[in-house]
Order: structure tokens, then C-alpha cells, then sequence
């Protein structure tokens, strides 16, 4: 059974400082990794992508991997009130037949308080 | 670009009814996922298409659970007797196919779904 872990939470930082996101995964062989949004009530929206080691930058978030600690993290810079929501770590991972499925973590709650 | 439509958004049954989600995804995806969400866990894999074809469907509870894609098109999963541990919230997503497990999926708004 792949698993995905994640701390629940709620992670909570102060208007402008840096959130940072943490995702471990069982699957040793997993390629592709990504971090969703959710909002309360509404549905799962990528933010976030990565396919090799080191880090990826795209505006204030910033993804960084390391496979071979088997670790995925996300970072929030300049955090704001908006990004209060449930950050969710997704692996993809291969399956029997060759199609991949992607598995998600139970989501890391964030709250930005002013 | 339409997104994936999923519906009904809310479904209140007794147990032992039935119950059947739609999910159209967005088109020209051939990959249509449904995620069960129970409160308080993780989001859950239910199955896999692949087109009209069932590629995967490890996650599903057990055959009280059926899913359909009749043309590759919009899904369907009718859940017959429904249980009281069936309540949760059952998300629907696409992608389009791609090497390498790259798919990024696109969710639907979800159904909430509440047996009595």
C-alpha cells in the first residue's frame, strides 16, 4: 500500500512570514509529485509541480524534492490571510498495467492570521 | 474551457437506497479518477478509466460500488444498498494522458454524499 504523510495540522504563521509544507512518501520509485489548494467546501486545484531533485520556484511558492529522502516540501513566502486553506501532497506512482495513480496525503490545514 | 461537472453537488439517502454521481470531465481527457473524501481522512482512490475502460479498480470498497463510462465520456457511480459508512464526499477529476505519470488532475466540485 503506497502511503503519503502528511501533518494535519493547522500549521499557523503570521501574515507575511514563510509556511513551510512538509510531505513524506512510501513509494521509492514515485516520479512526479504535486502540491493542490483546497479551500473549505470547495474542490482540490494544483498549485504545484515537480519532477526532479532540488528546488522549483513559481511566484511566492517554492517546491523542493528530495528522492532520495523520499521527502517533498512546499514552501508559501510572504504569506497572506488568502492562502488559508488545506495544502494537499499528491504522488503519482506507477500501478500494475502501467497506468499511474496519483495518491494524496491527508492534507496539511494552514491558517494565515493578519 | 468548461471543467469537470460533477452532480448532484449534495445527495441525503436512507440506507439501503440507491444513489447514482455524474461526472463529466473536461473534454478530451481520457483519464477520469473517483476520490472518495471521508471527513477527516485522506482523500481515497476509487478507480481509474482510461477512455471507456476500467484501468484500475483496486480502491473500490467492495461491489455494492459500481462506476460506468459508456462512450468515454461523462462517468456515472451508482452505489446500491447504500451504507451508513458511504457518507463522505466523492470528487471526480480528469487528465489528459502523458508520459511518465505527469497527469495533473482537475477536480470536480464533489458530491456530498449522506446516508442516513
Amino acid at each position: 500500500q503506497k502511503e503519503v504523510e502528511q501533518n494535519s495540522g493547522p500549521l499557523s504563521v503570521p501574515e507575511g512570514a514563510i509556511a513551510s509544507l512538509n510531505c513524506t512518501y512510501s513509494d521509492r520509485v514515485s516520479q512526479s509529485f504535486f502540491w493542490y489548494r483546497q479551500y473549505s467546501g470547495k474542490s482540490p486545484e494544483l498549485i504545484m509541480s515537480i519532477y526532479s531533485n532540488g528546488d522549483k520556484e513559481d511566484g511566492r511558492f517554492t517546491a523542493q524534492l528530495n528522492k532520495a529522502s523520499q521527502y517533498v516540501s512546499l514552501l508559501i513566502r510572504d504569506s497572506q490571510p488568502s492562502d488559508s486553506a488545506t495544502y494537499l501532497c499528491a504522488v503519482n506512482s506507477q500501478v500494475t498495467g502501467g497506468s499511474y495513480i496519483p495518491t494524496f496525503g491527508r492534507g496539511t490545514s494552514l491558517i494565515v492570521h493578519p | 474551457e468548461a471543467g469537470v461537472t460533477q452532480f448532484p453537488s449534495h445527495s441525503v439517502i436512507e440506507k439501503g437506497q440507491t444513489v447514482t454521481l455524474r461526472c463529466d470531465p473536461i473534454s478530451g481527457h481520457d483519464n477520469l479518477y473517483w476520490y472518495r473524501r471521508v471527513m477527516g481522512k485522506e482523500i481515497k482512490f476509487l478507480l481509474h478509466f482510461v477512455k471507456e475502460s476500467k484501468q484500475d479498480e483496486s480502491g473500490m470498497p467492495n461491489n455494492r460500488f459500481l462506476a460506468e463510462r459508456t462512450g468515454g465520456t461523462y462517468s456515472t457511480l451508482k452505489v446500491q444498498p447504500a451504507e451508513l459508512e458511504d457518507s463522505g464526499v466523492y470528487f471526480c477529476a480528469s487528465s489528459q494522458e502523458t508520459l511518465w505519470g505527469r497527469e495533473k488532475l482537475f477536480f470536480g466540485s464533489g458530491t456530498q454524499l449522506s446516508v442516513l
